[in-house]
């Protein structure tokens, strides 16, 4: 997964608690995206940006805040975590053209 | 209907076999077309991508499109227990240079 790295690579959340999913891109694309899997489930964009300080939601934005202030940091902010947002997280850059890079995700268990 | 379809299998083919993976897509429009290969808890990895009518071969993997079907396929030669991954379909939005629409994924199991 070289080229977007995301920490934390596991975190258990209680209910109610927030927490920030880091991730960070070595190659100054301007488009970035993040998803979330669920088990046996396809990836649902949940927010995108297109440079520093430009986003945009995706399919499942709602529980999730994101900032862009550099073209290489793009965090994916949970507020009051919620048993749904139990899910495998993943960050990724690049554009519909010539594919997207992800990076290693963020496995979050709400409890 | 769903933008991108995939059947989410599994696609059970014995080791050596061709293993034919199949997506169907909605948006005419479409101008780019990827699969990456999903091992078990791991992220989403680009293994061909495919732009122009036709075949695409690297090594034993080839992209097959069909634009006027709307369908791509991918086809894995002398299939490997190591190919056993979930293949997920990508295609390019026509509408939205910037996102590909991805499938649910096949399942793909290769047994010795």
């Amino acid at each position: 997964n070289a080229g977007v790295t995301q920490t934390p690579k596991f975190r258990i959340l209680k209910i109610g608690q927030s927490m920030t999913l880091q991730c960070t891109q070595d190659m100054n694309h301007n488009y970035m995206y993040w998803y979330r899997q669920d088990p046996g489930m396809g990836l649902k964009l949940i927010y995108y940006s297109v440079g520093a300080g430009i986003t945009d939601k995706g399919e499942v934005p709602n529980g999730y805040n994101v900032s862009r202030s550099t073209t290489e940091d793009f965090p994916l902010r949970l507020e009051l975590a919620a048993p749904s947002q139990t899910s495998v997280y993943f960050c990724a850059r690049g554009t519909g053209d010539y594919g997207y890079t992800f990076g290693s995700g963020t496995r979050l268990t709400v409890v | 209907q769903k933008e991108v379809e995939q059947n989410s299998g599994p696609l059970s083919v014995p080791e050596g076999a061709i293993a034919s993976l199949n997506c169907t897509y909605s948006d005419r429009g479409s101008q780019s077309f990827f699969w990456y290969r999903q091992y078990s808890g791991k992220s989403p990895e680009l293994i061909m991508f495919i732009y122009s009518n036709g075949d695409k071969e690297d090594g034993r993997f080839t992209a097959q499109l069909n634009k006027a079907s709307q369908y791509v396929s991918l086809l894995i030669r002398d299939s490997q227990p190591s190919d056993s991954a979930t293949y997920l379909c990508a295609v390019g939005s026509p509408w939205n240079t910037d996102k590909l629409i991805f499938g649910t994924g096949t399942r793909l199991q290769v047994f010795p």
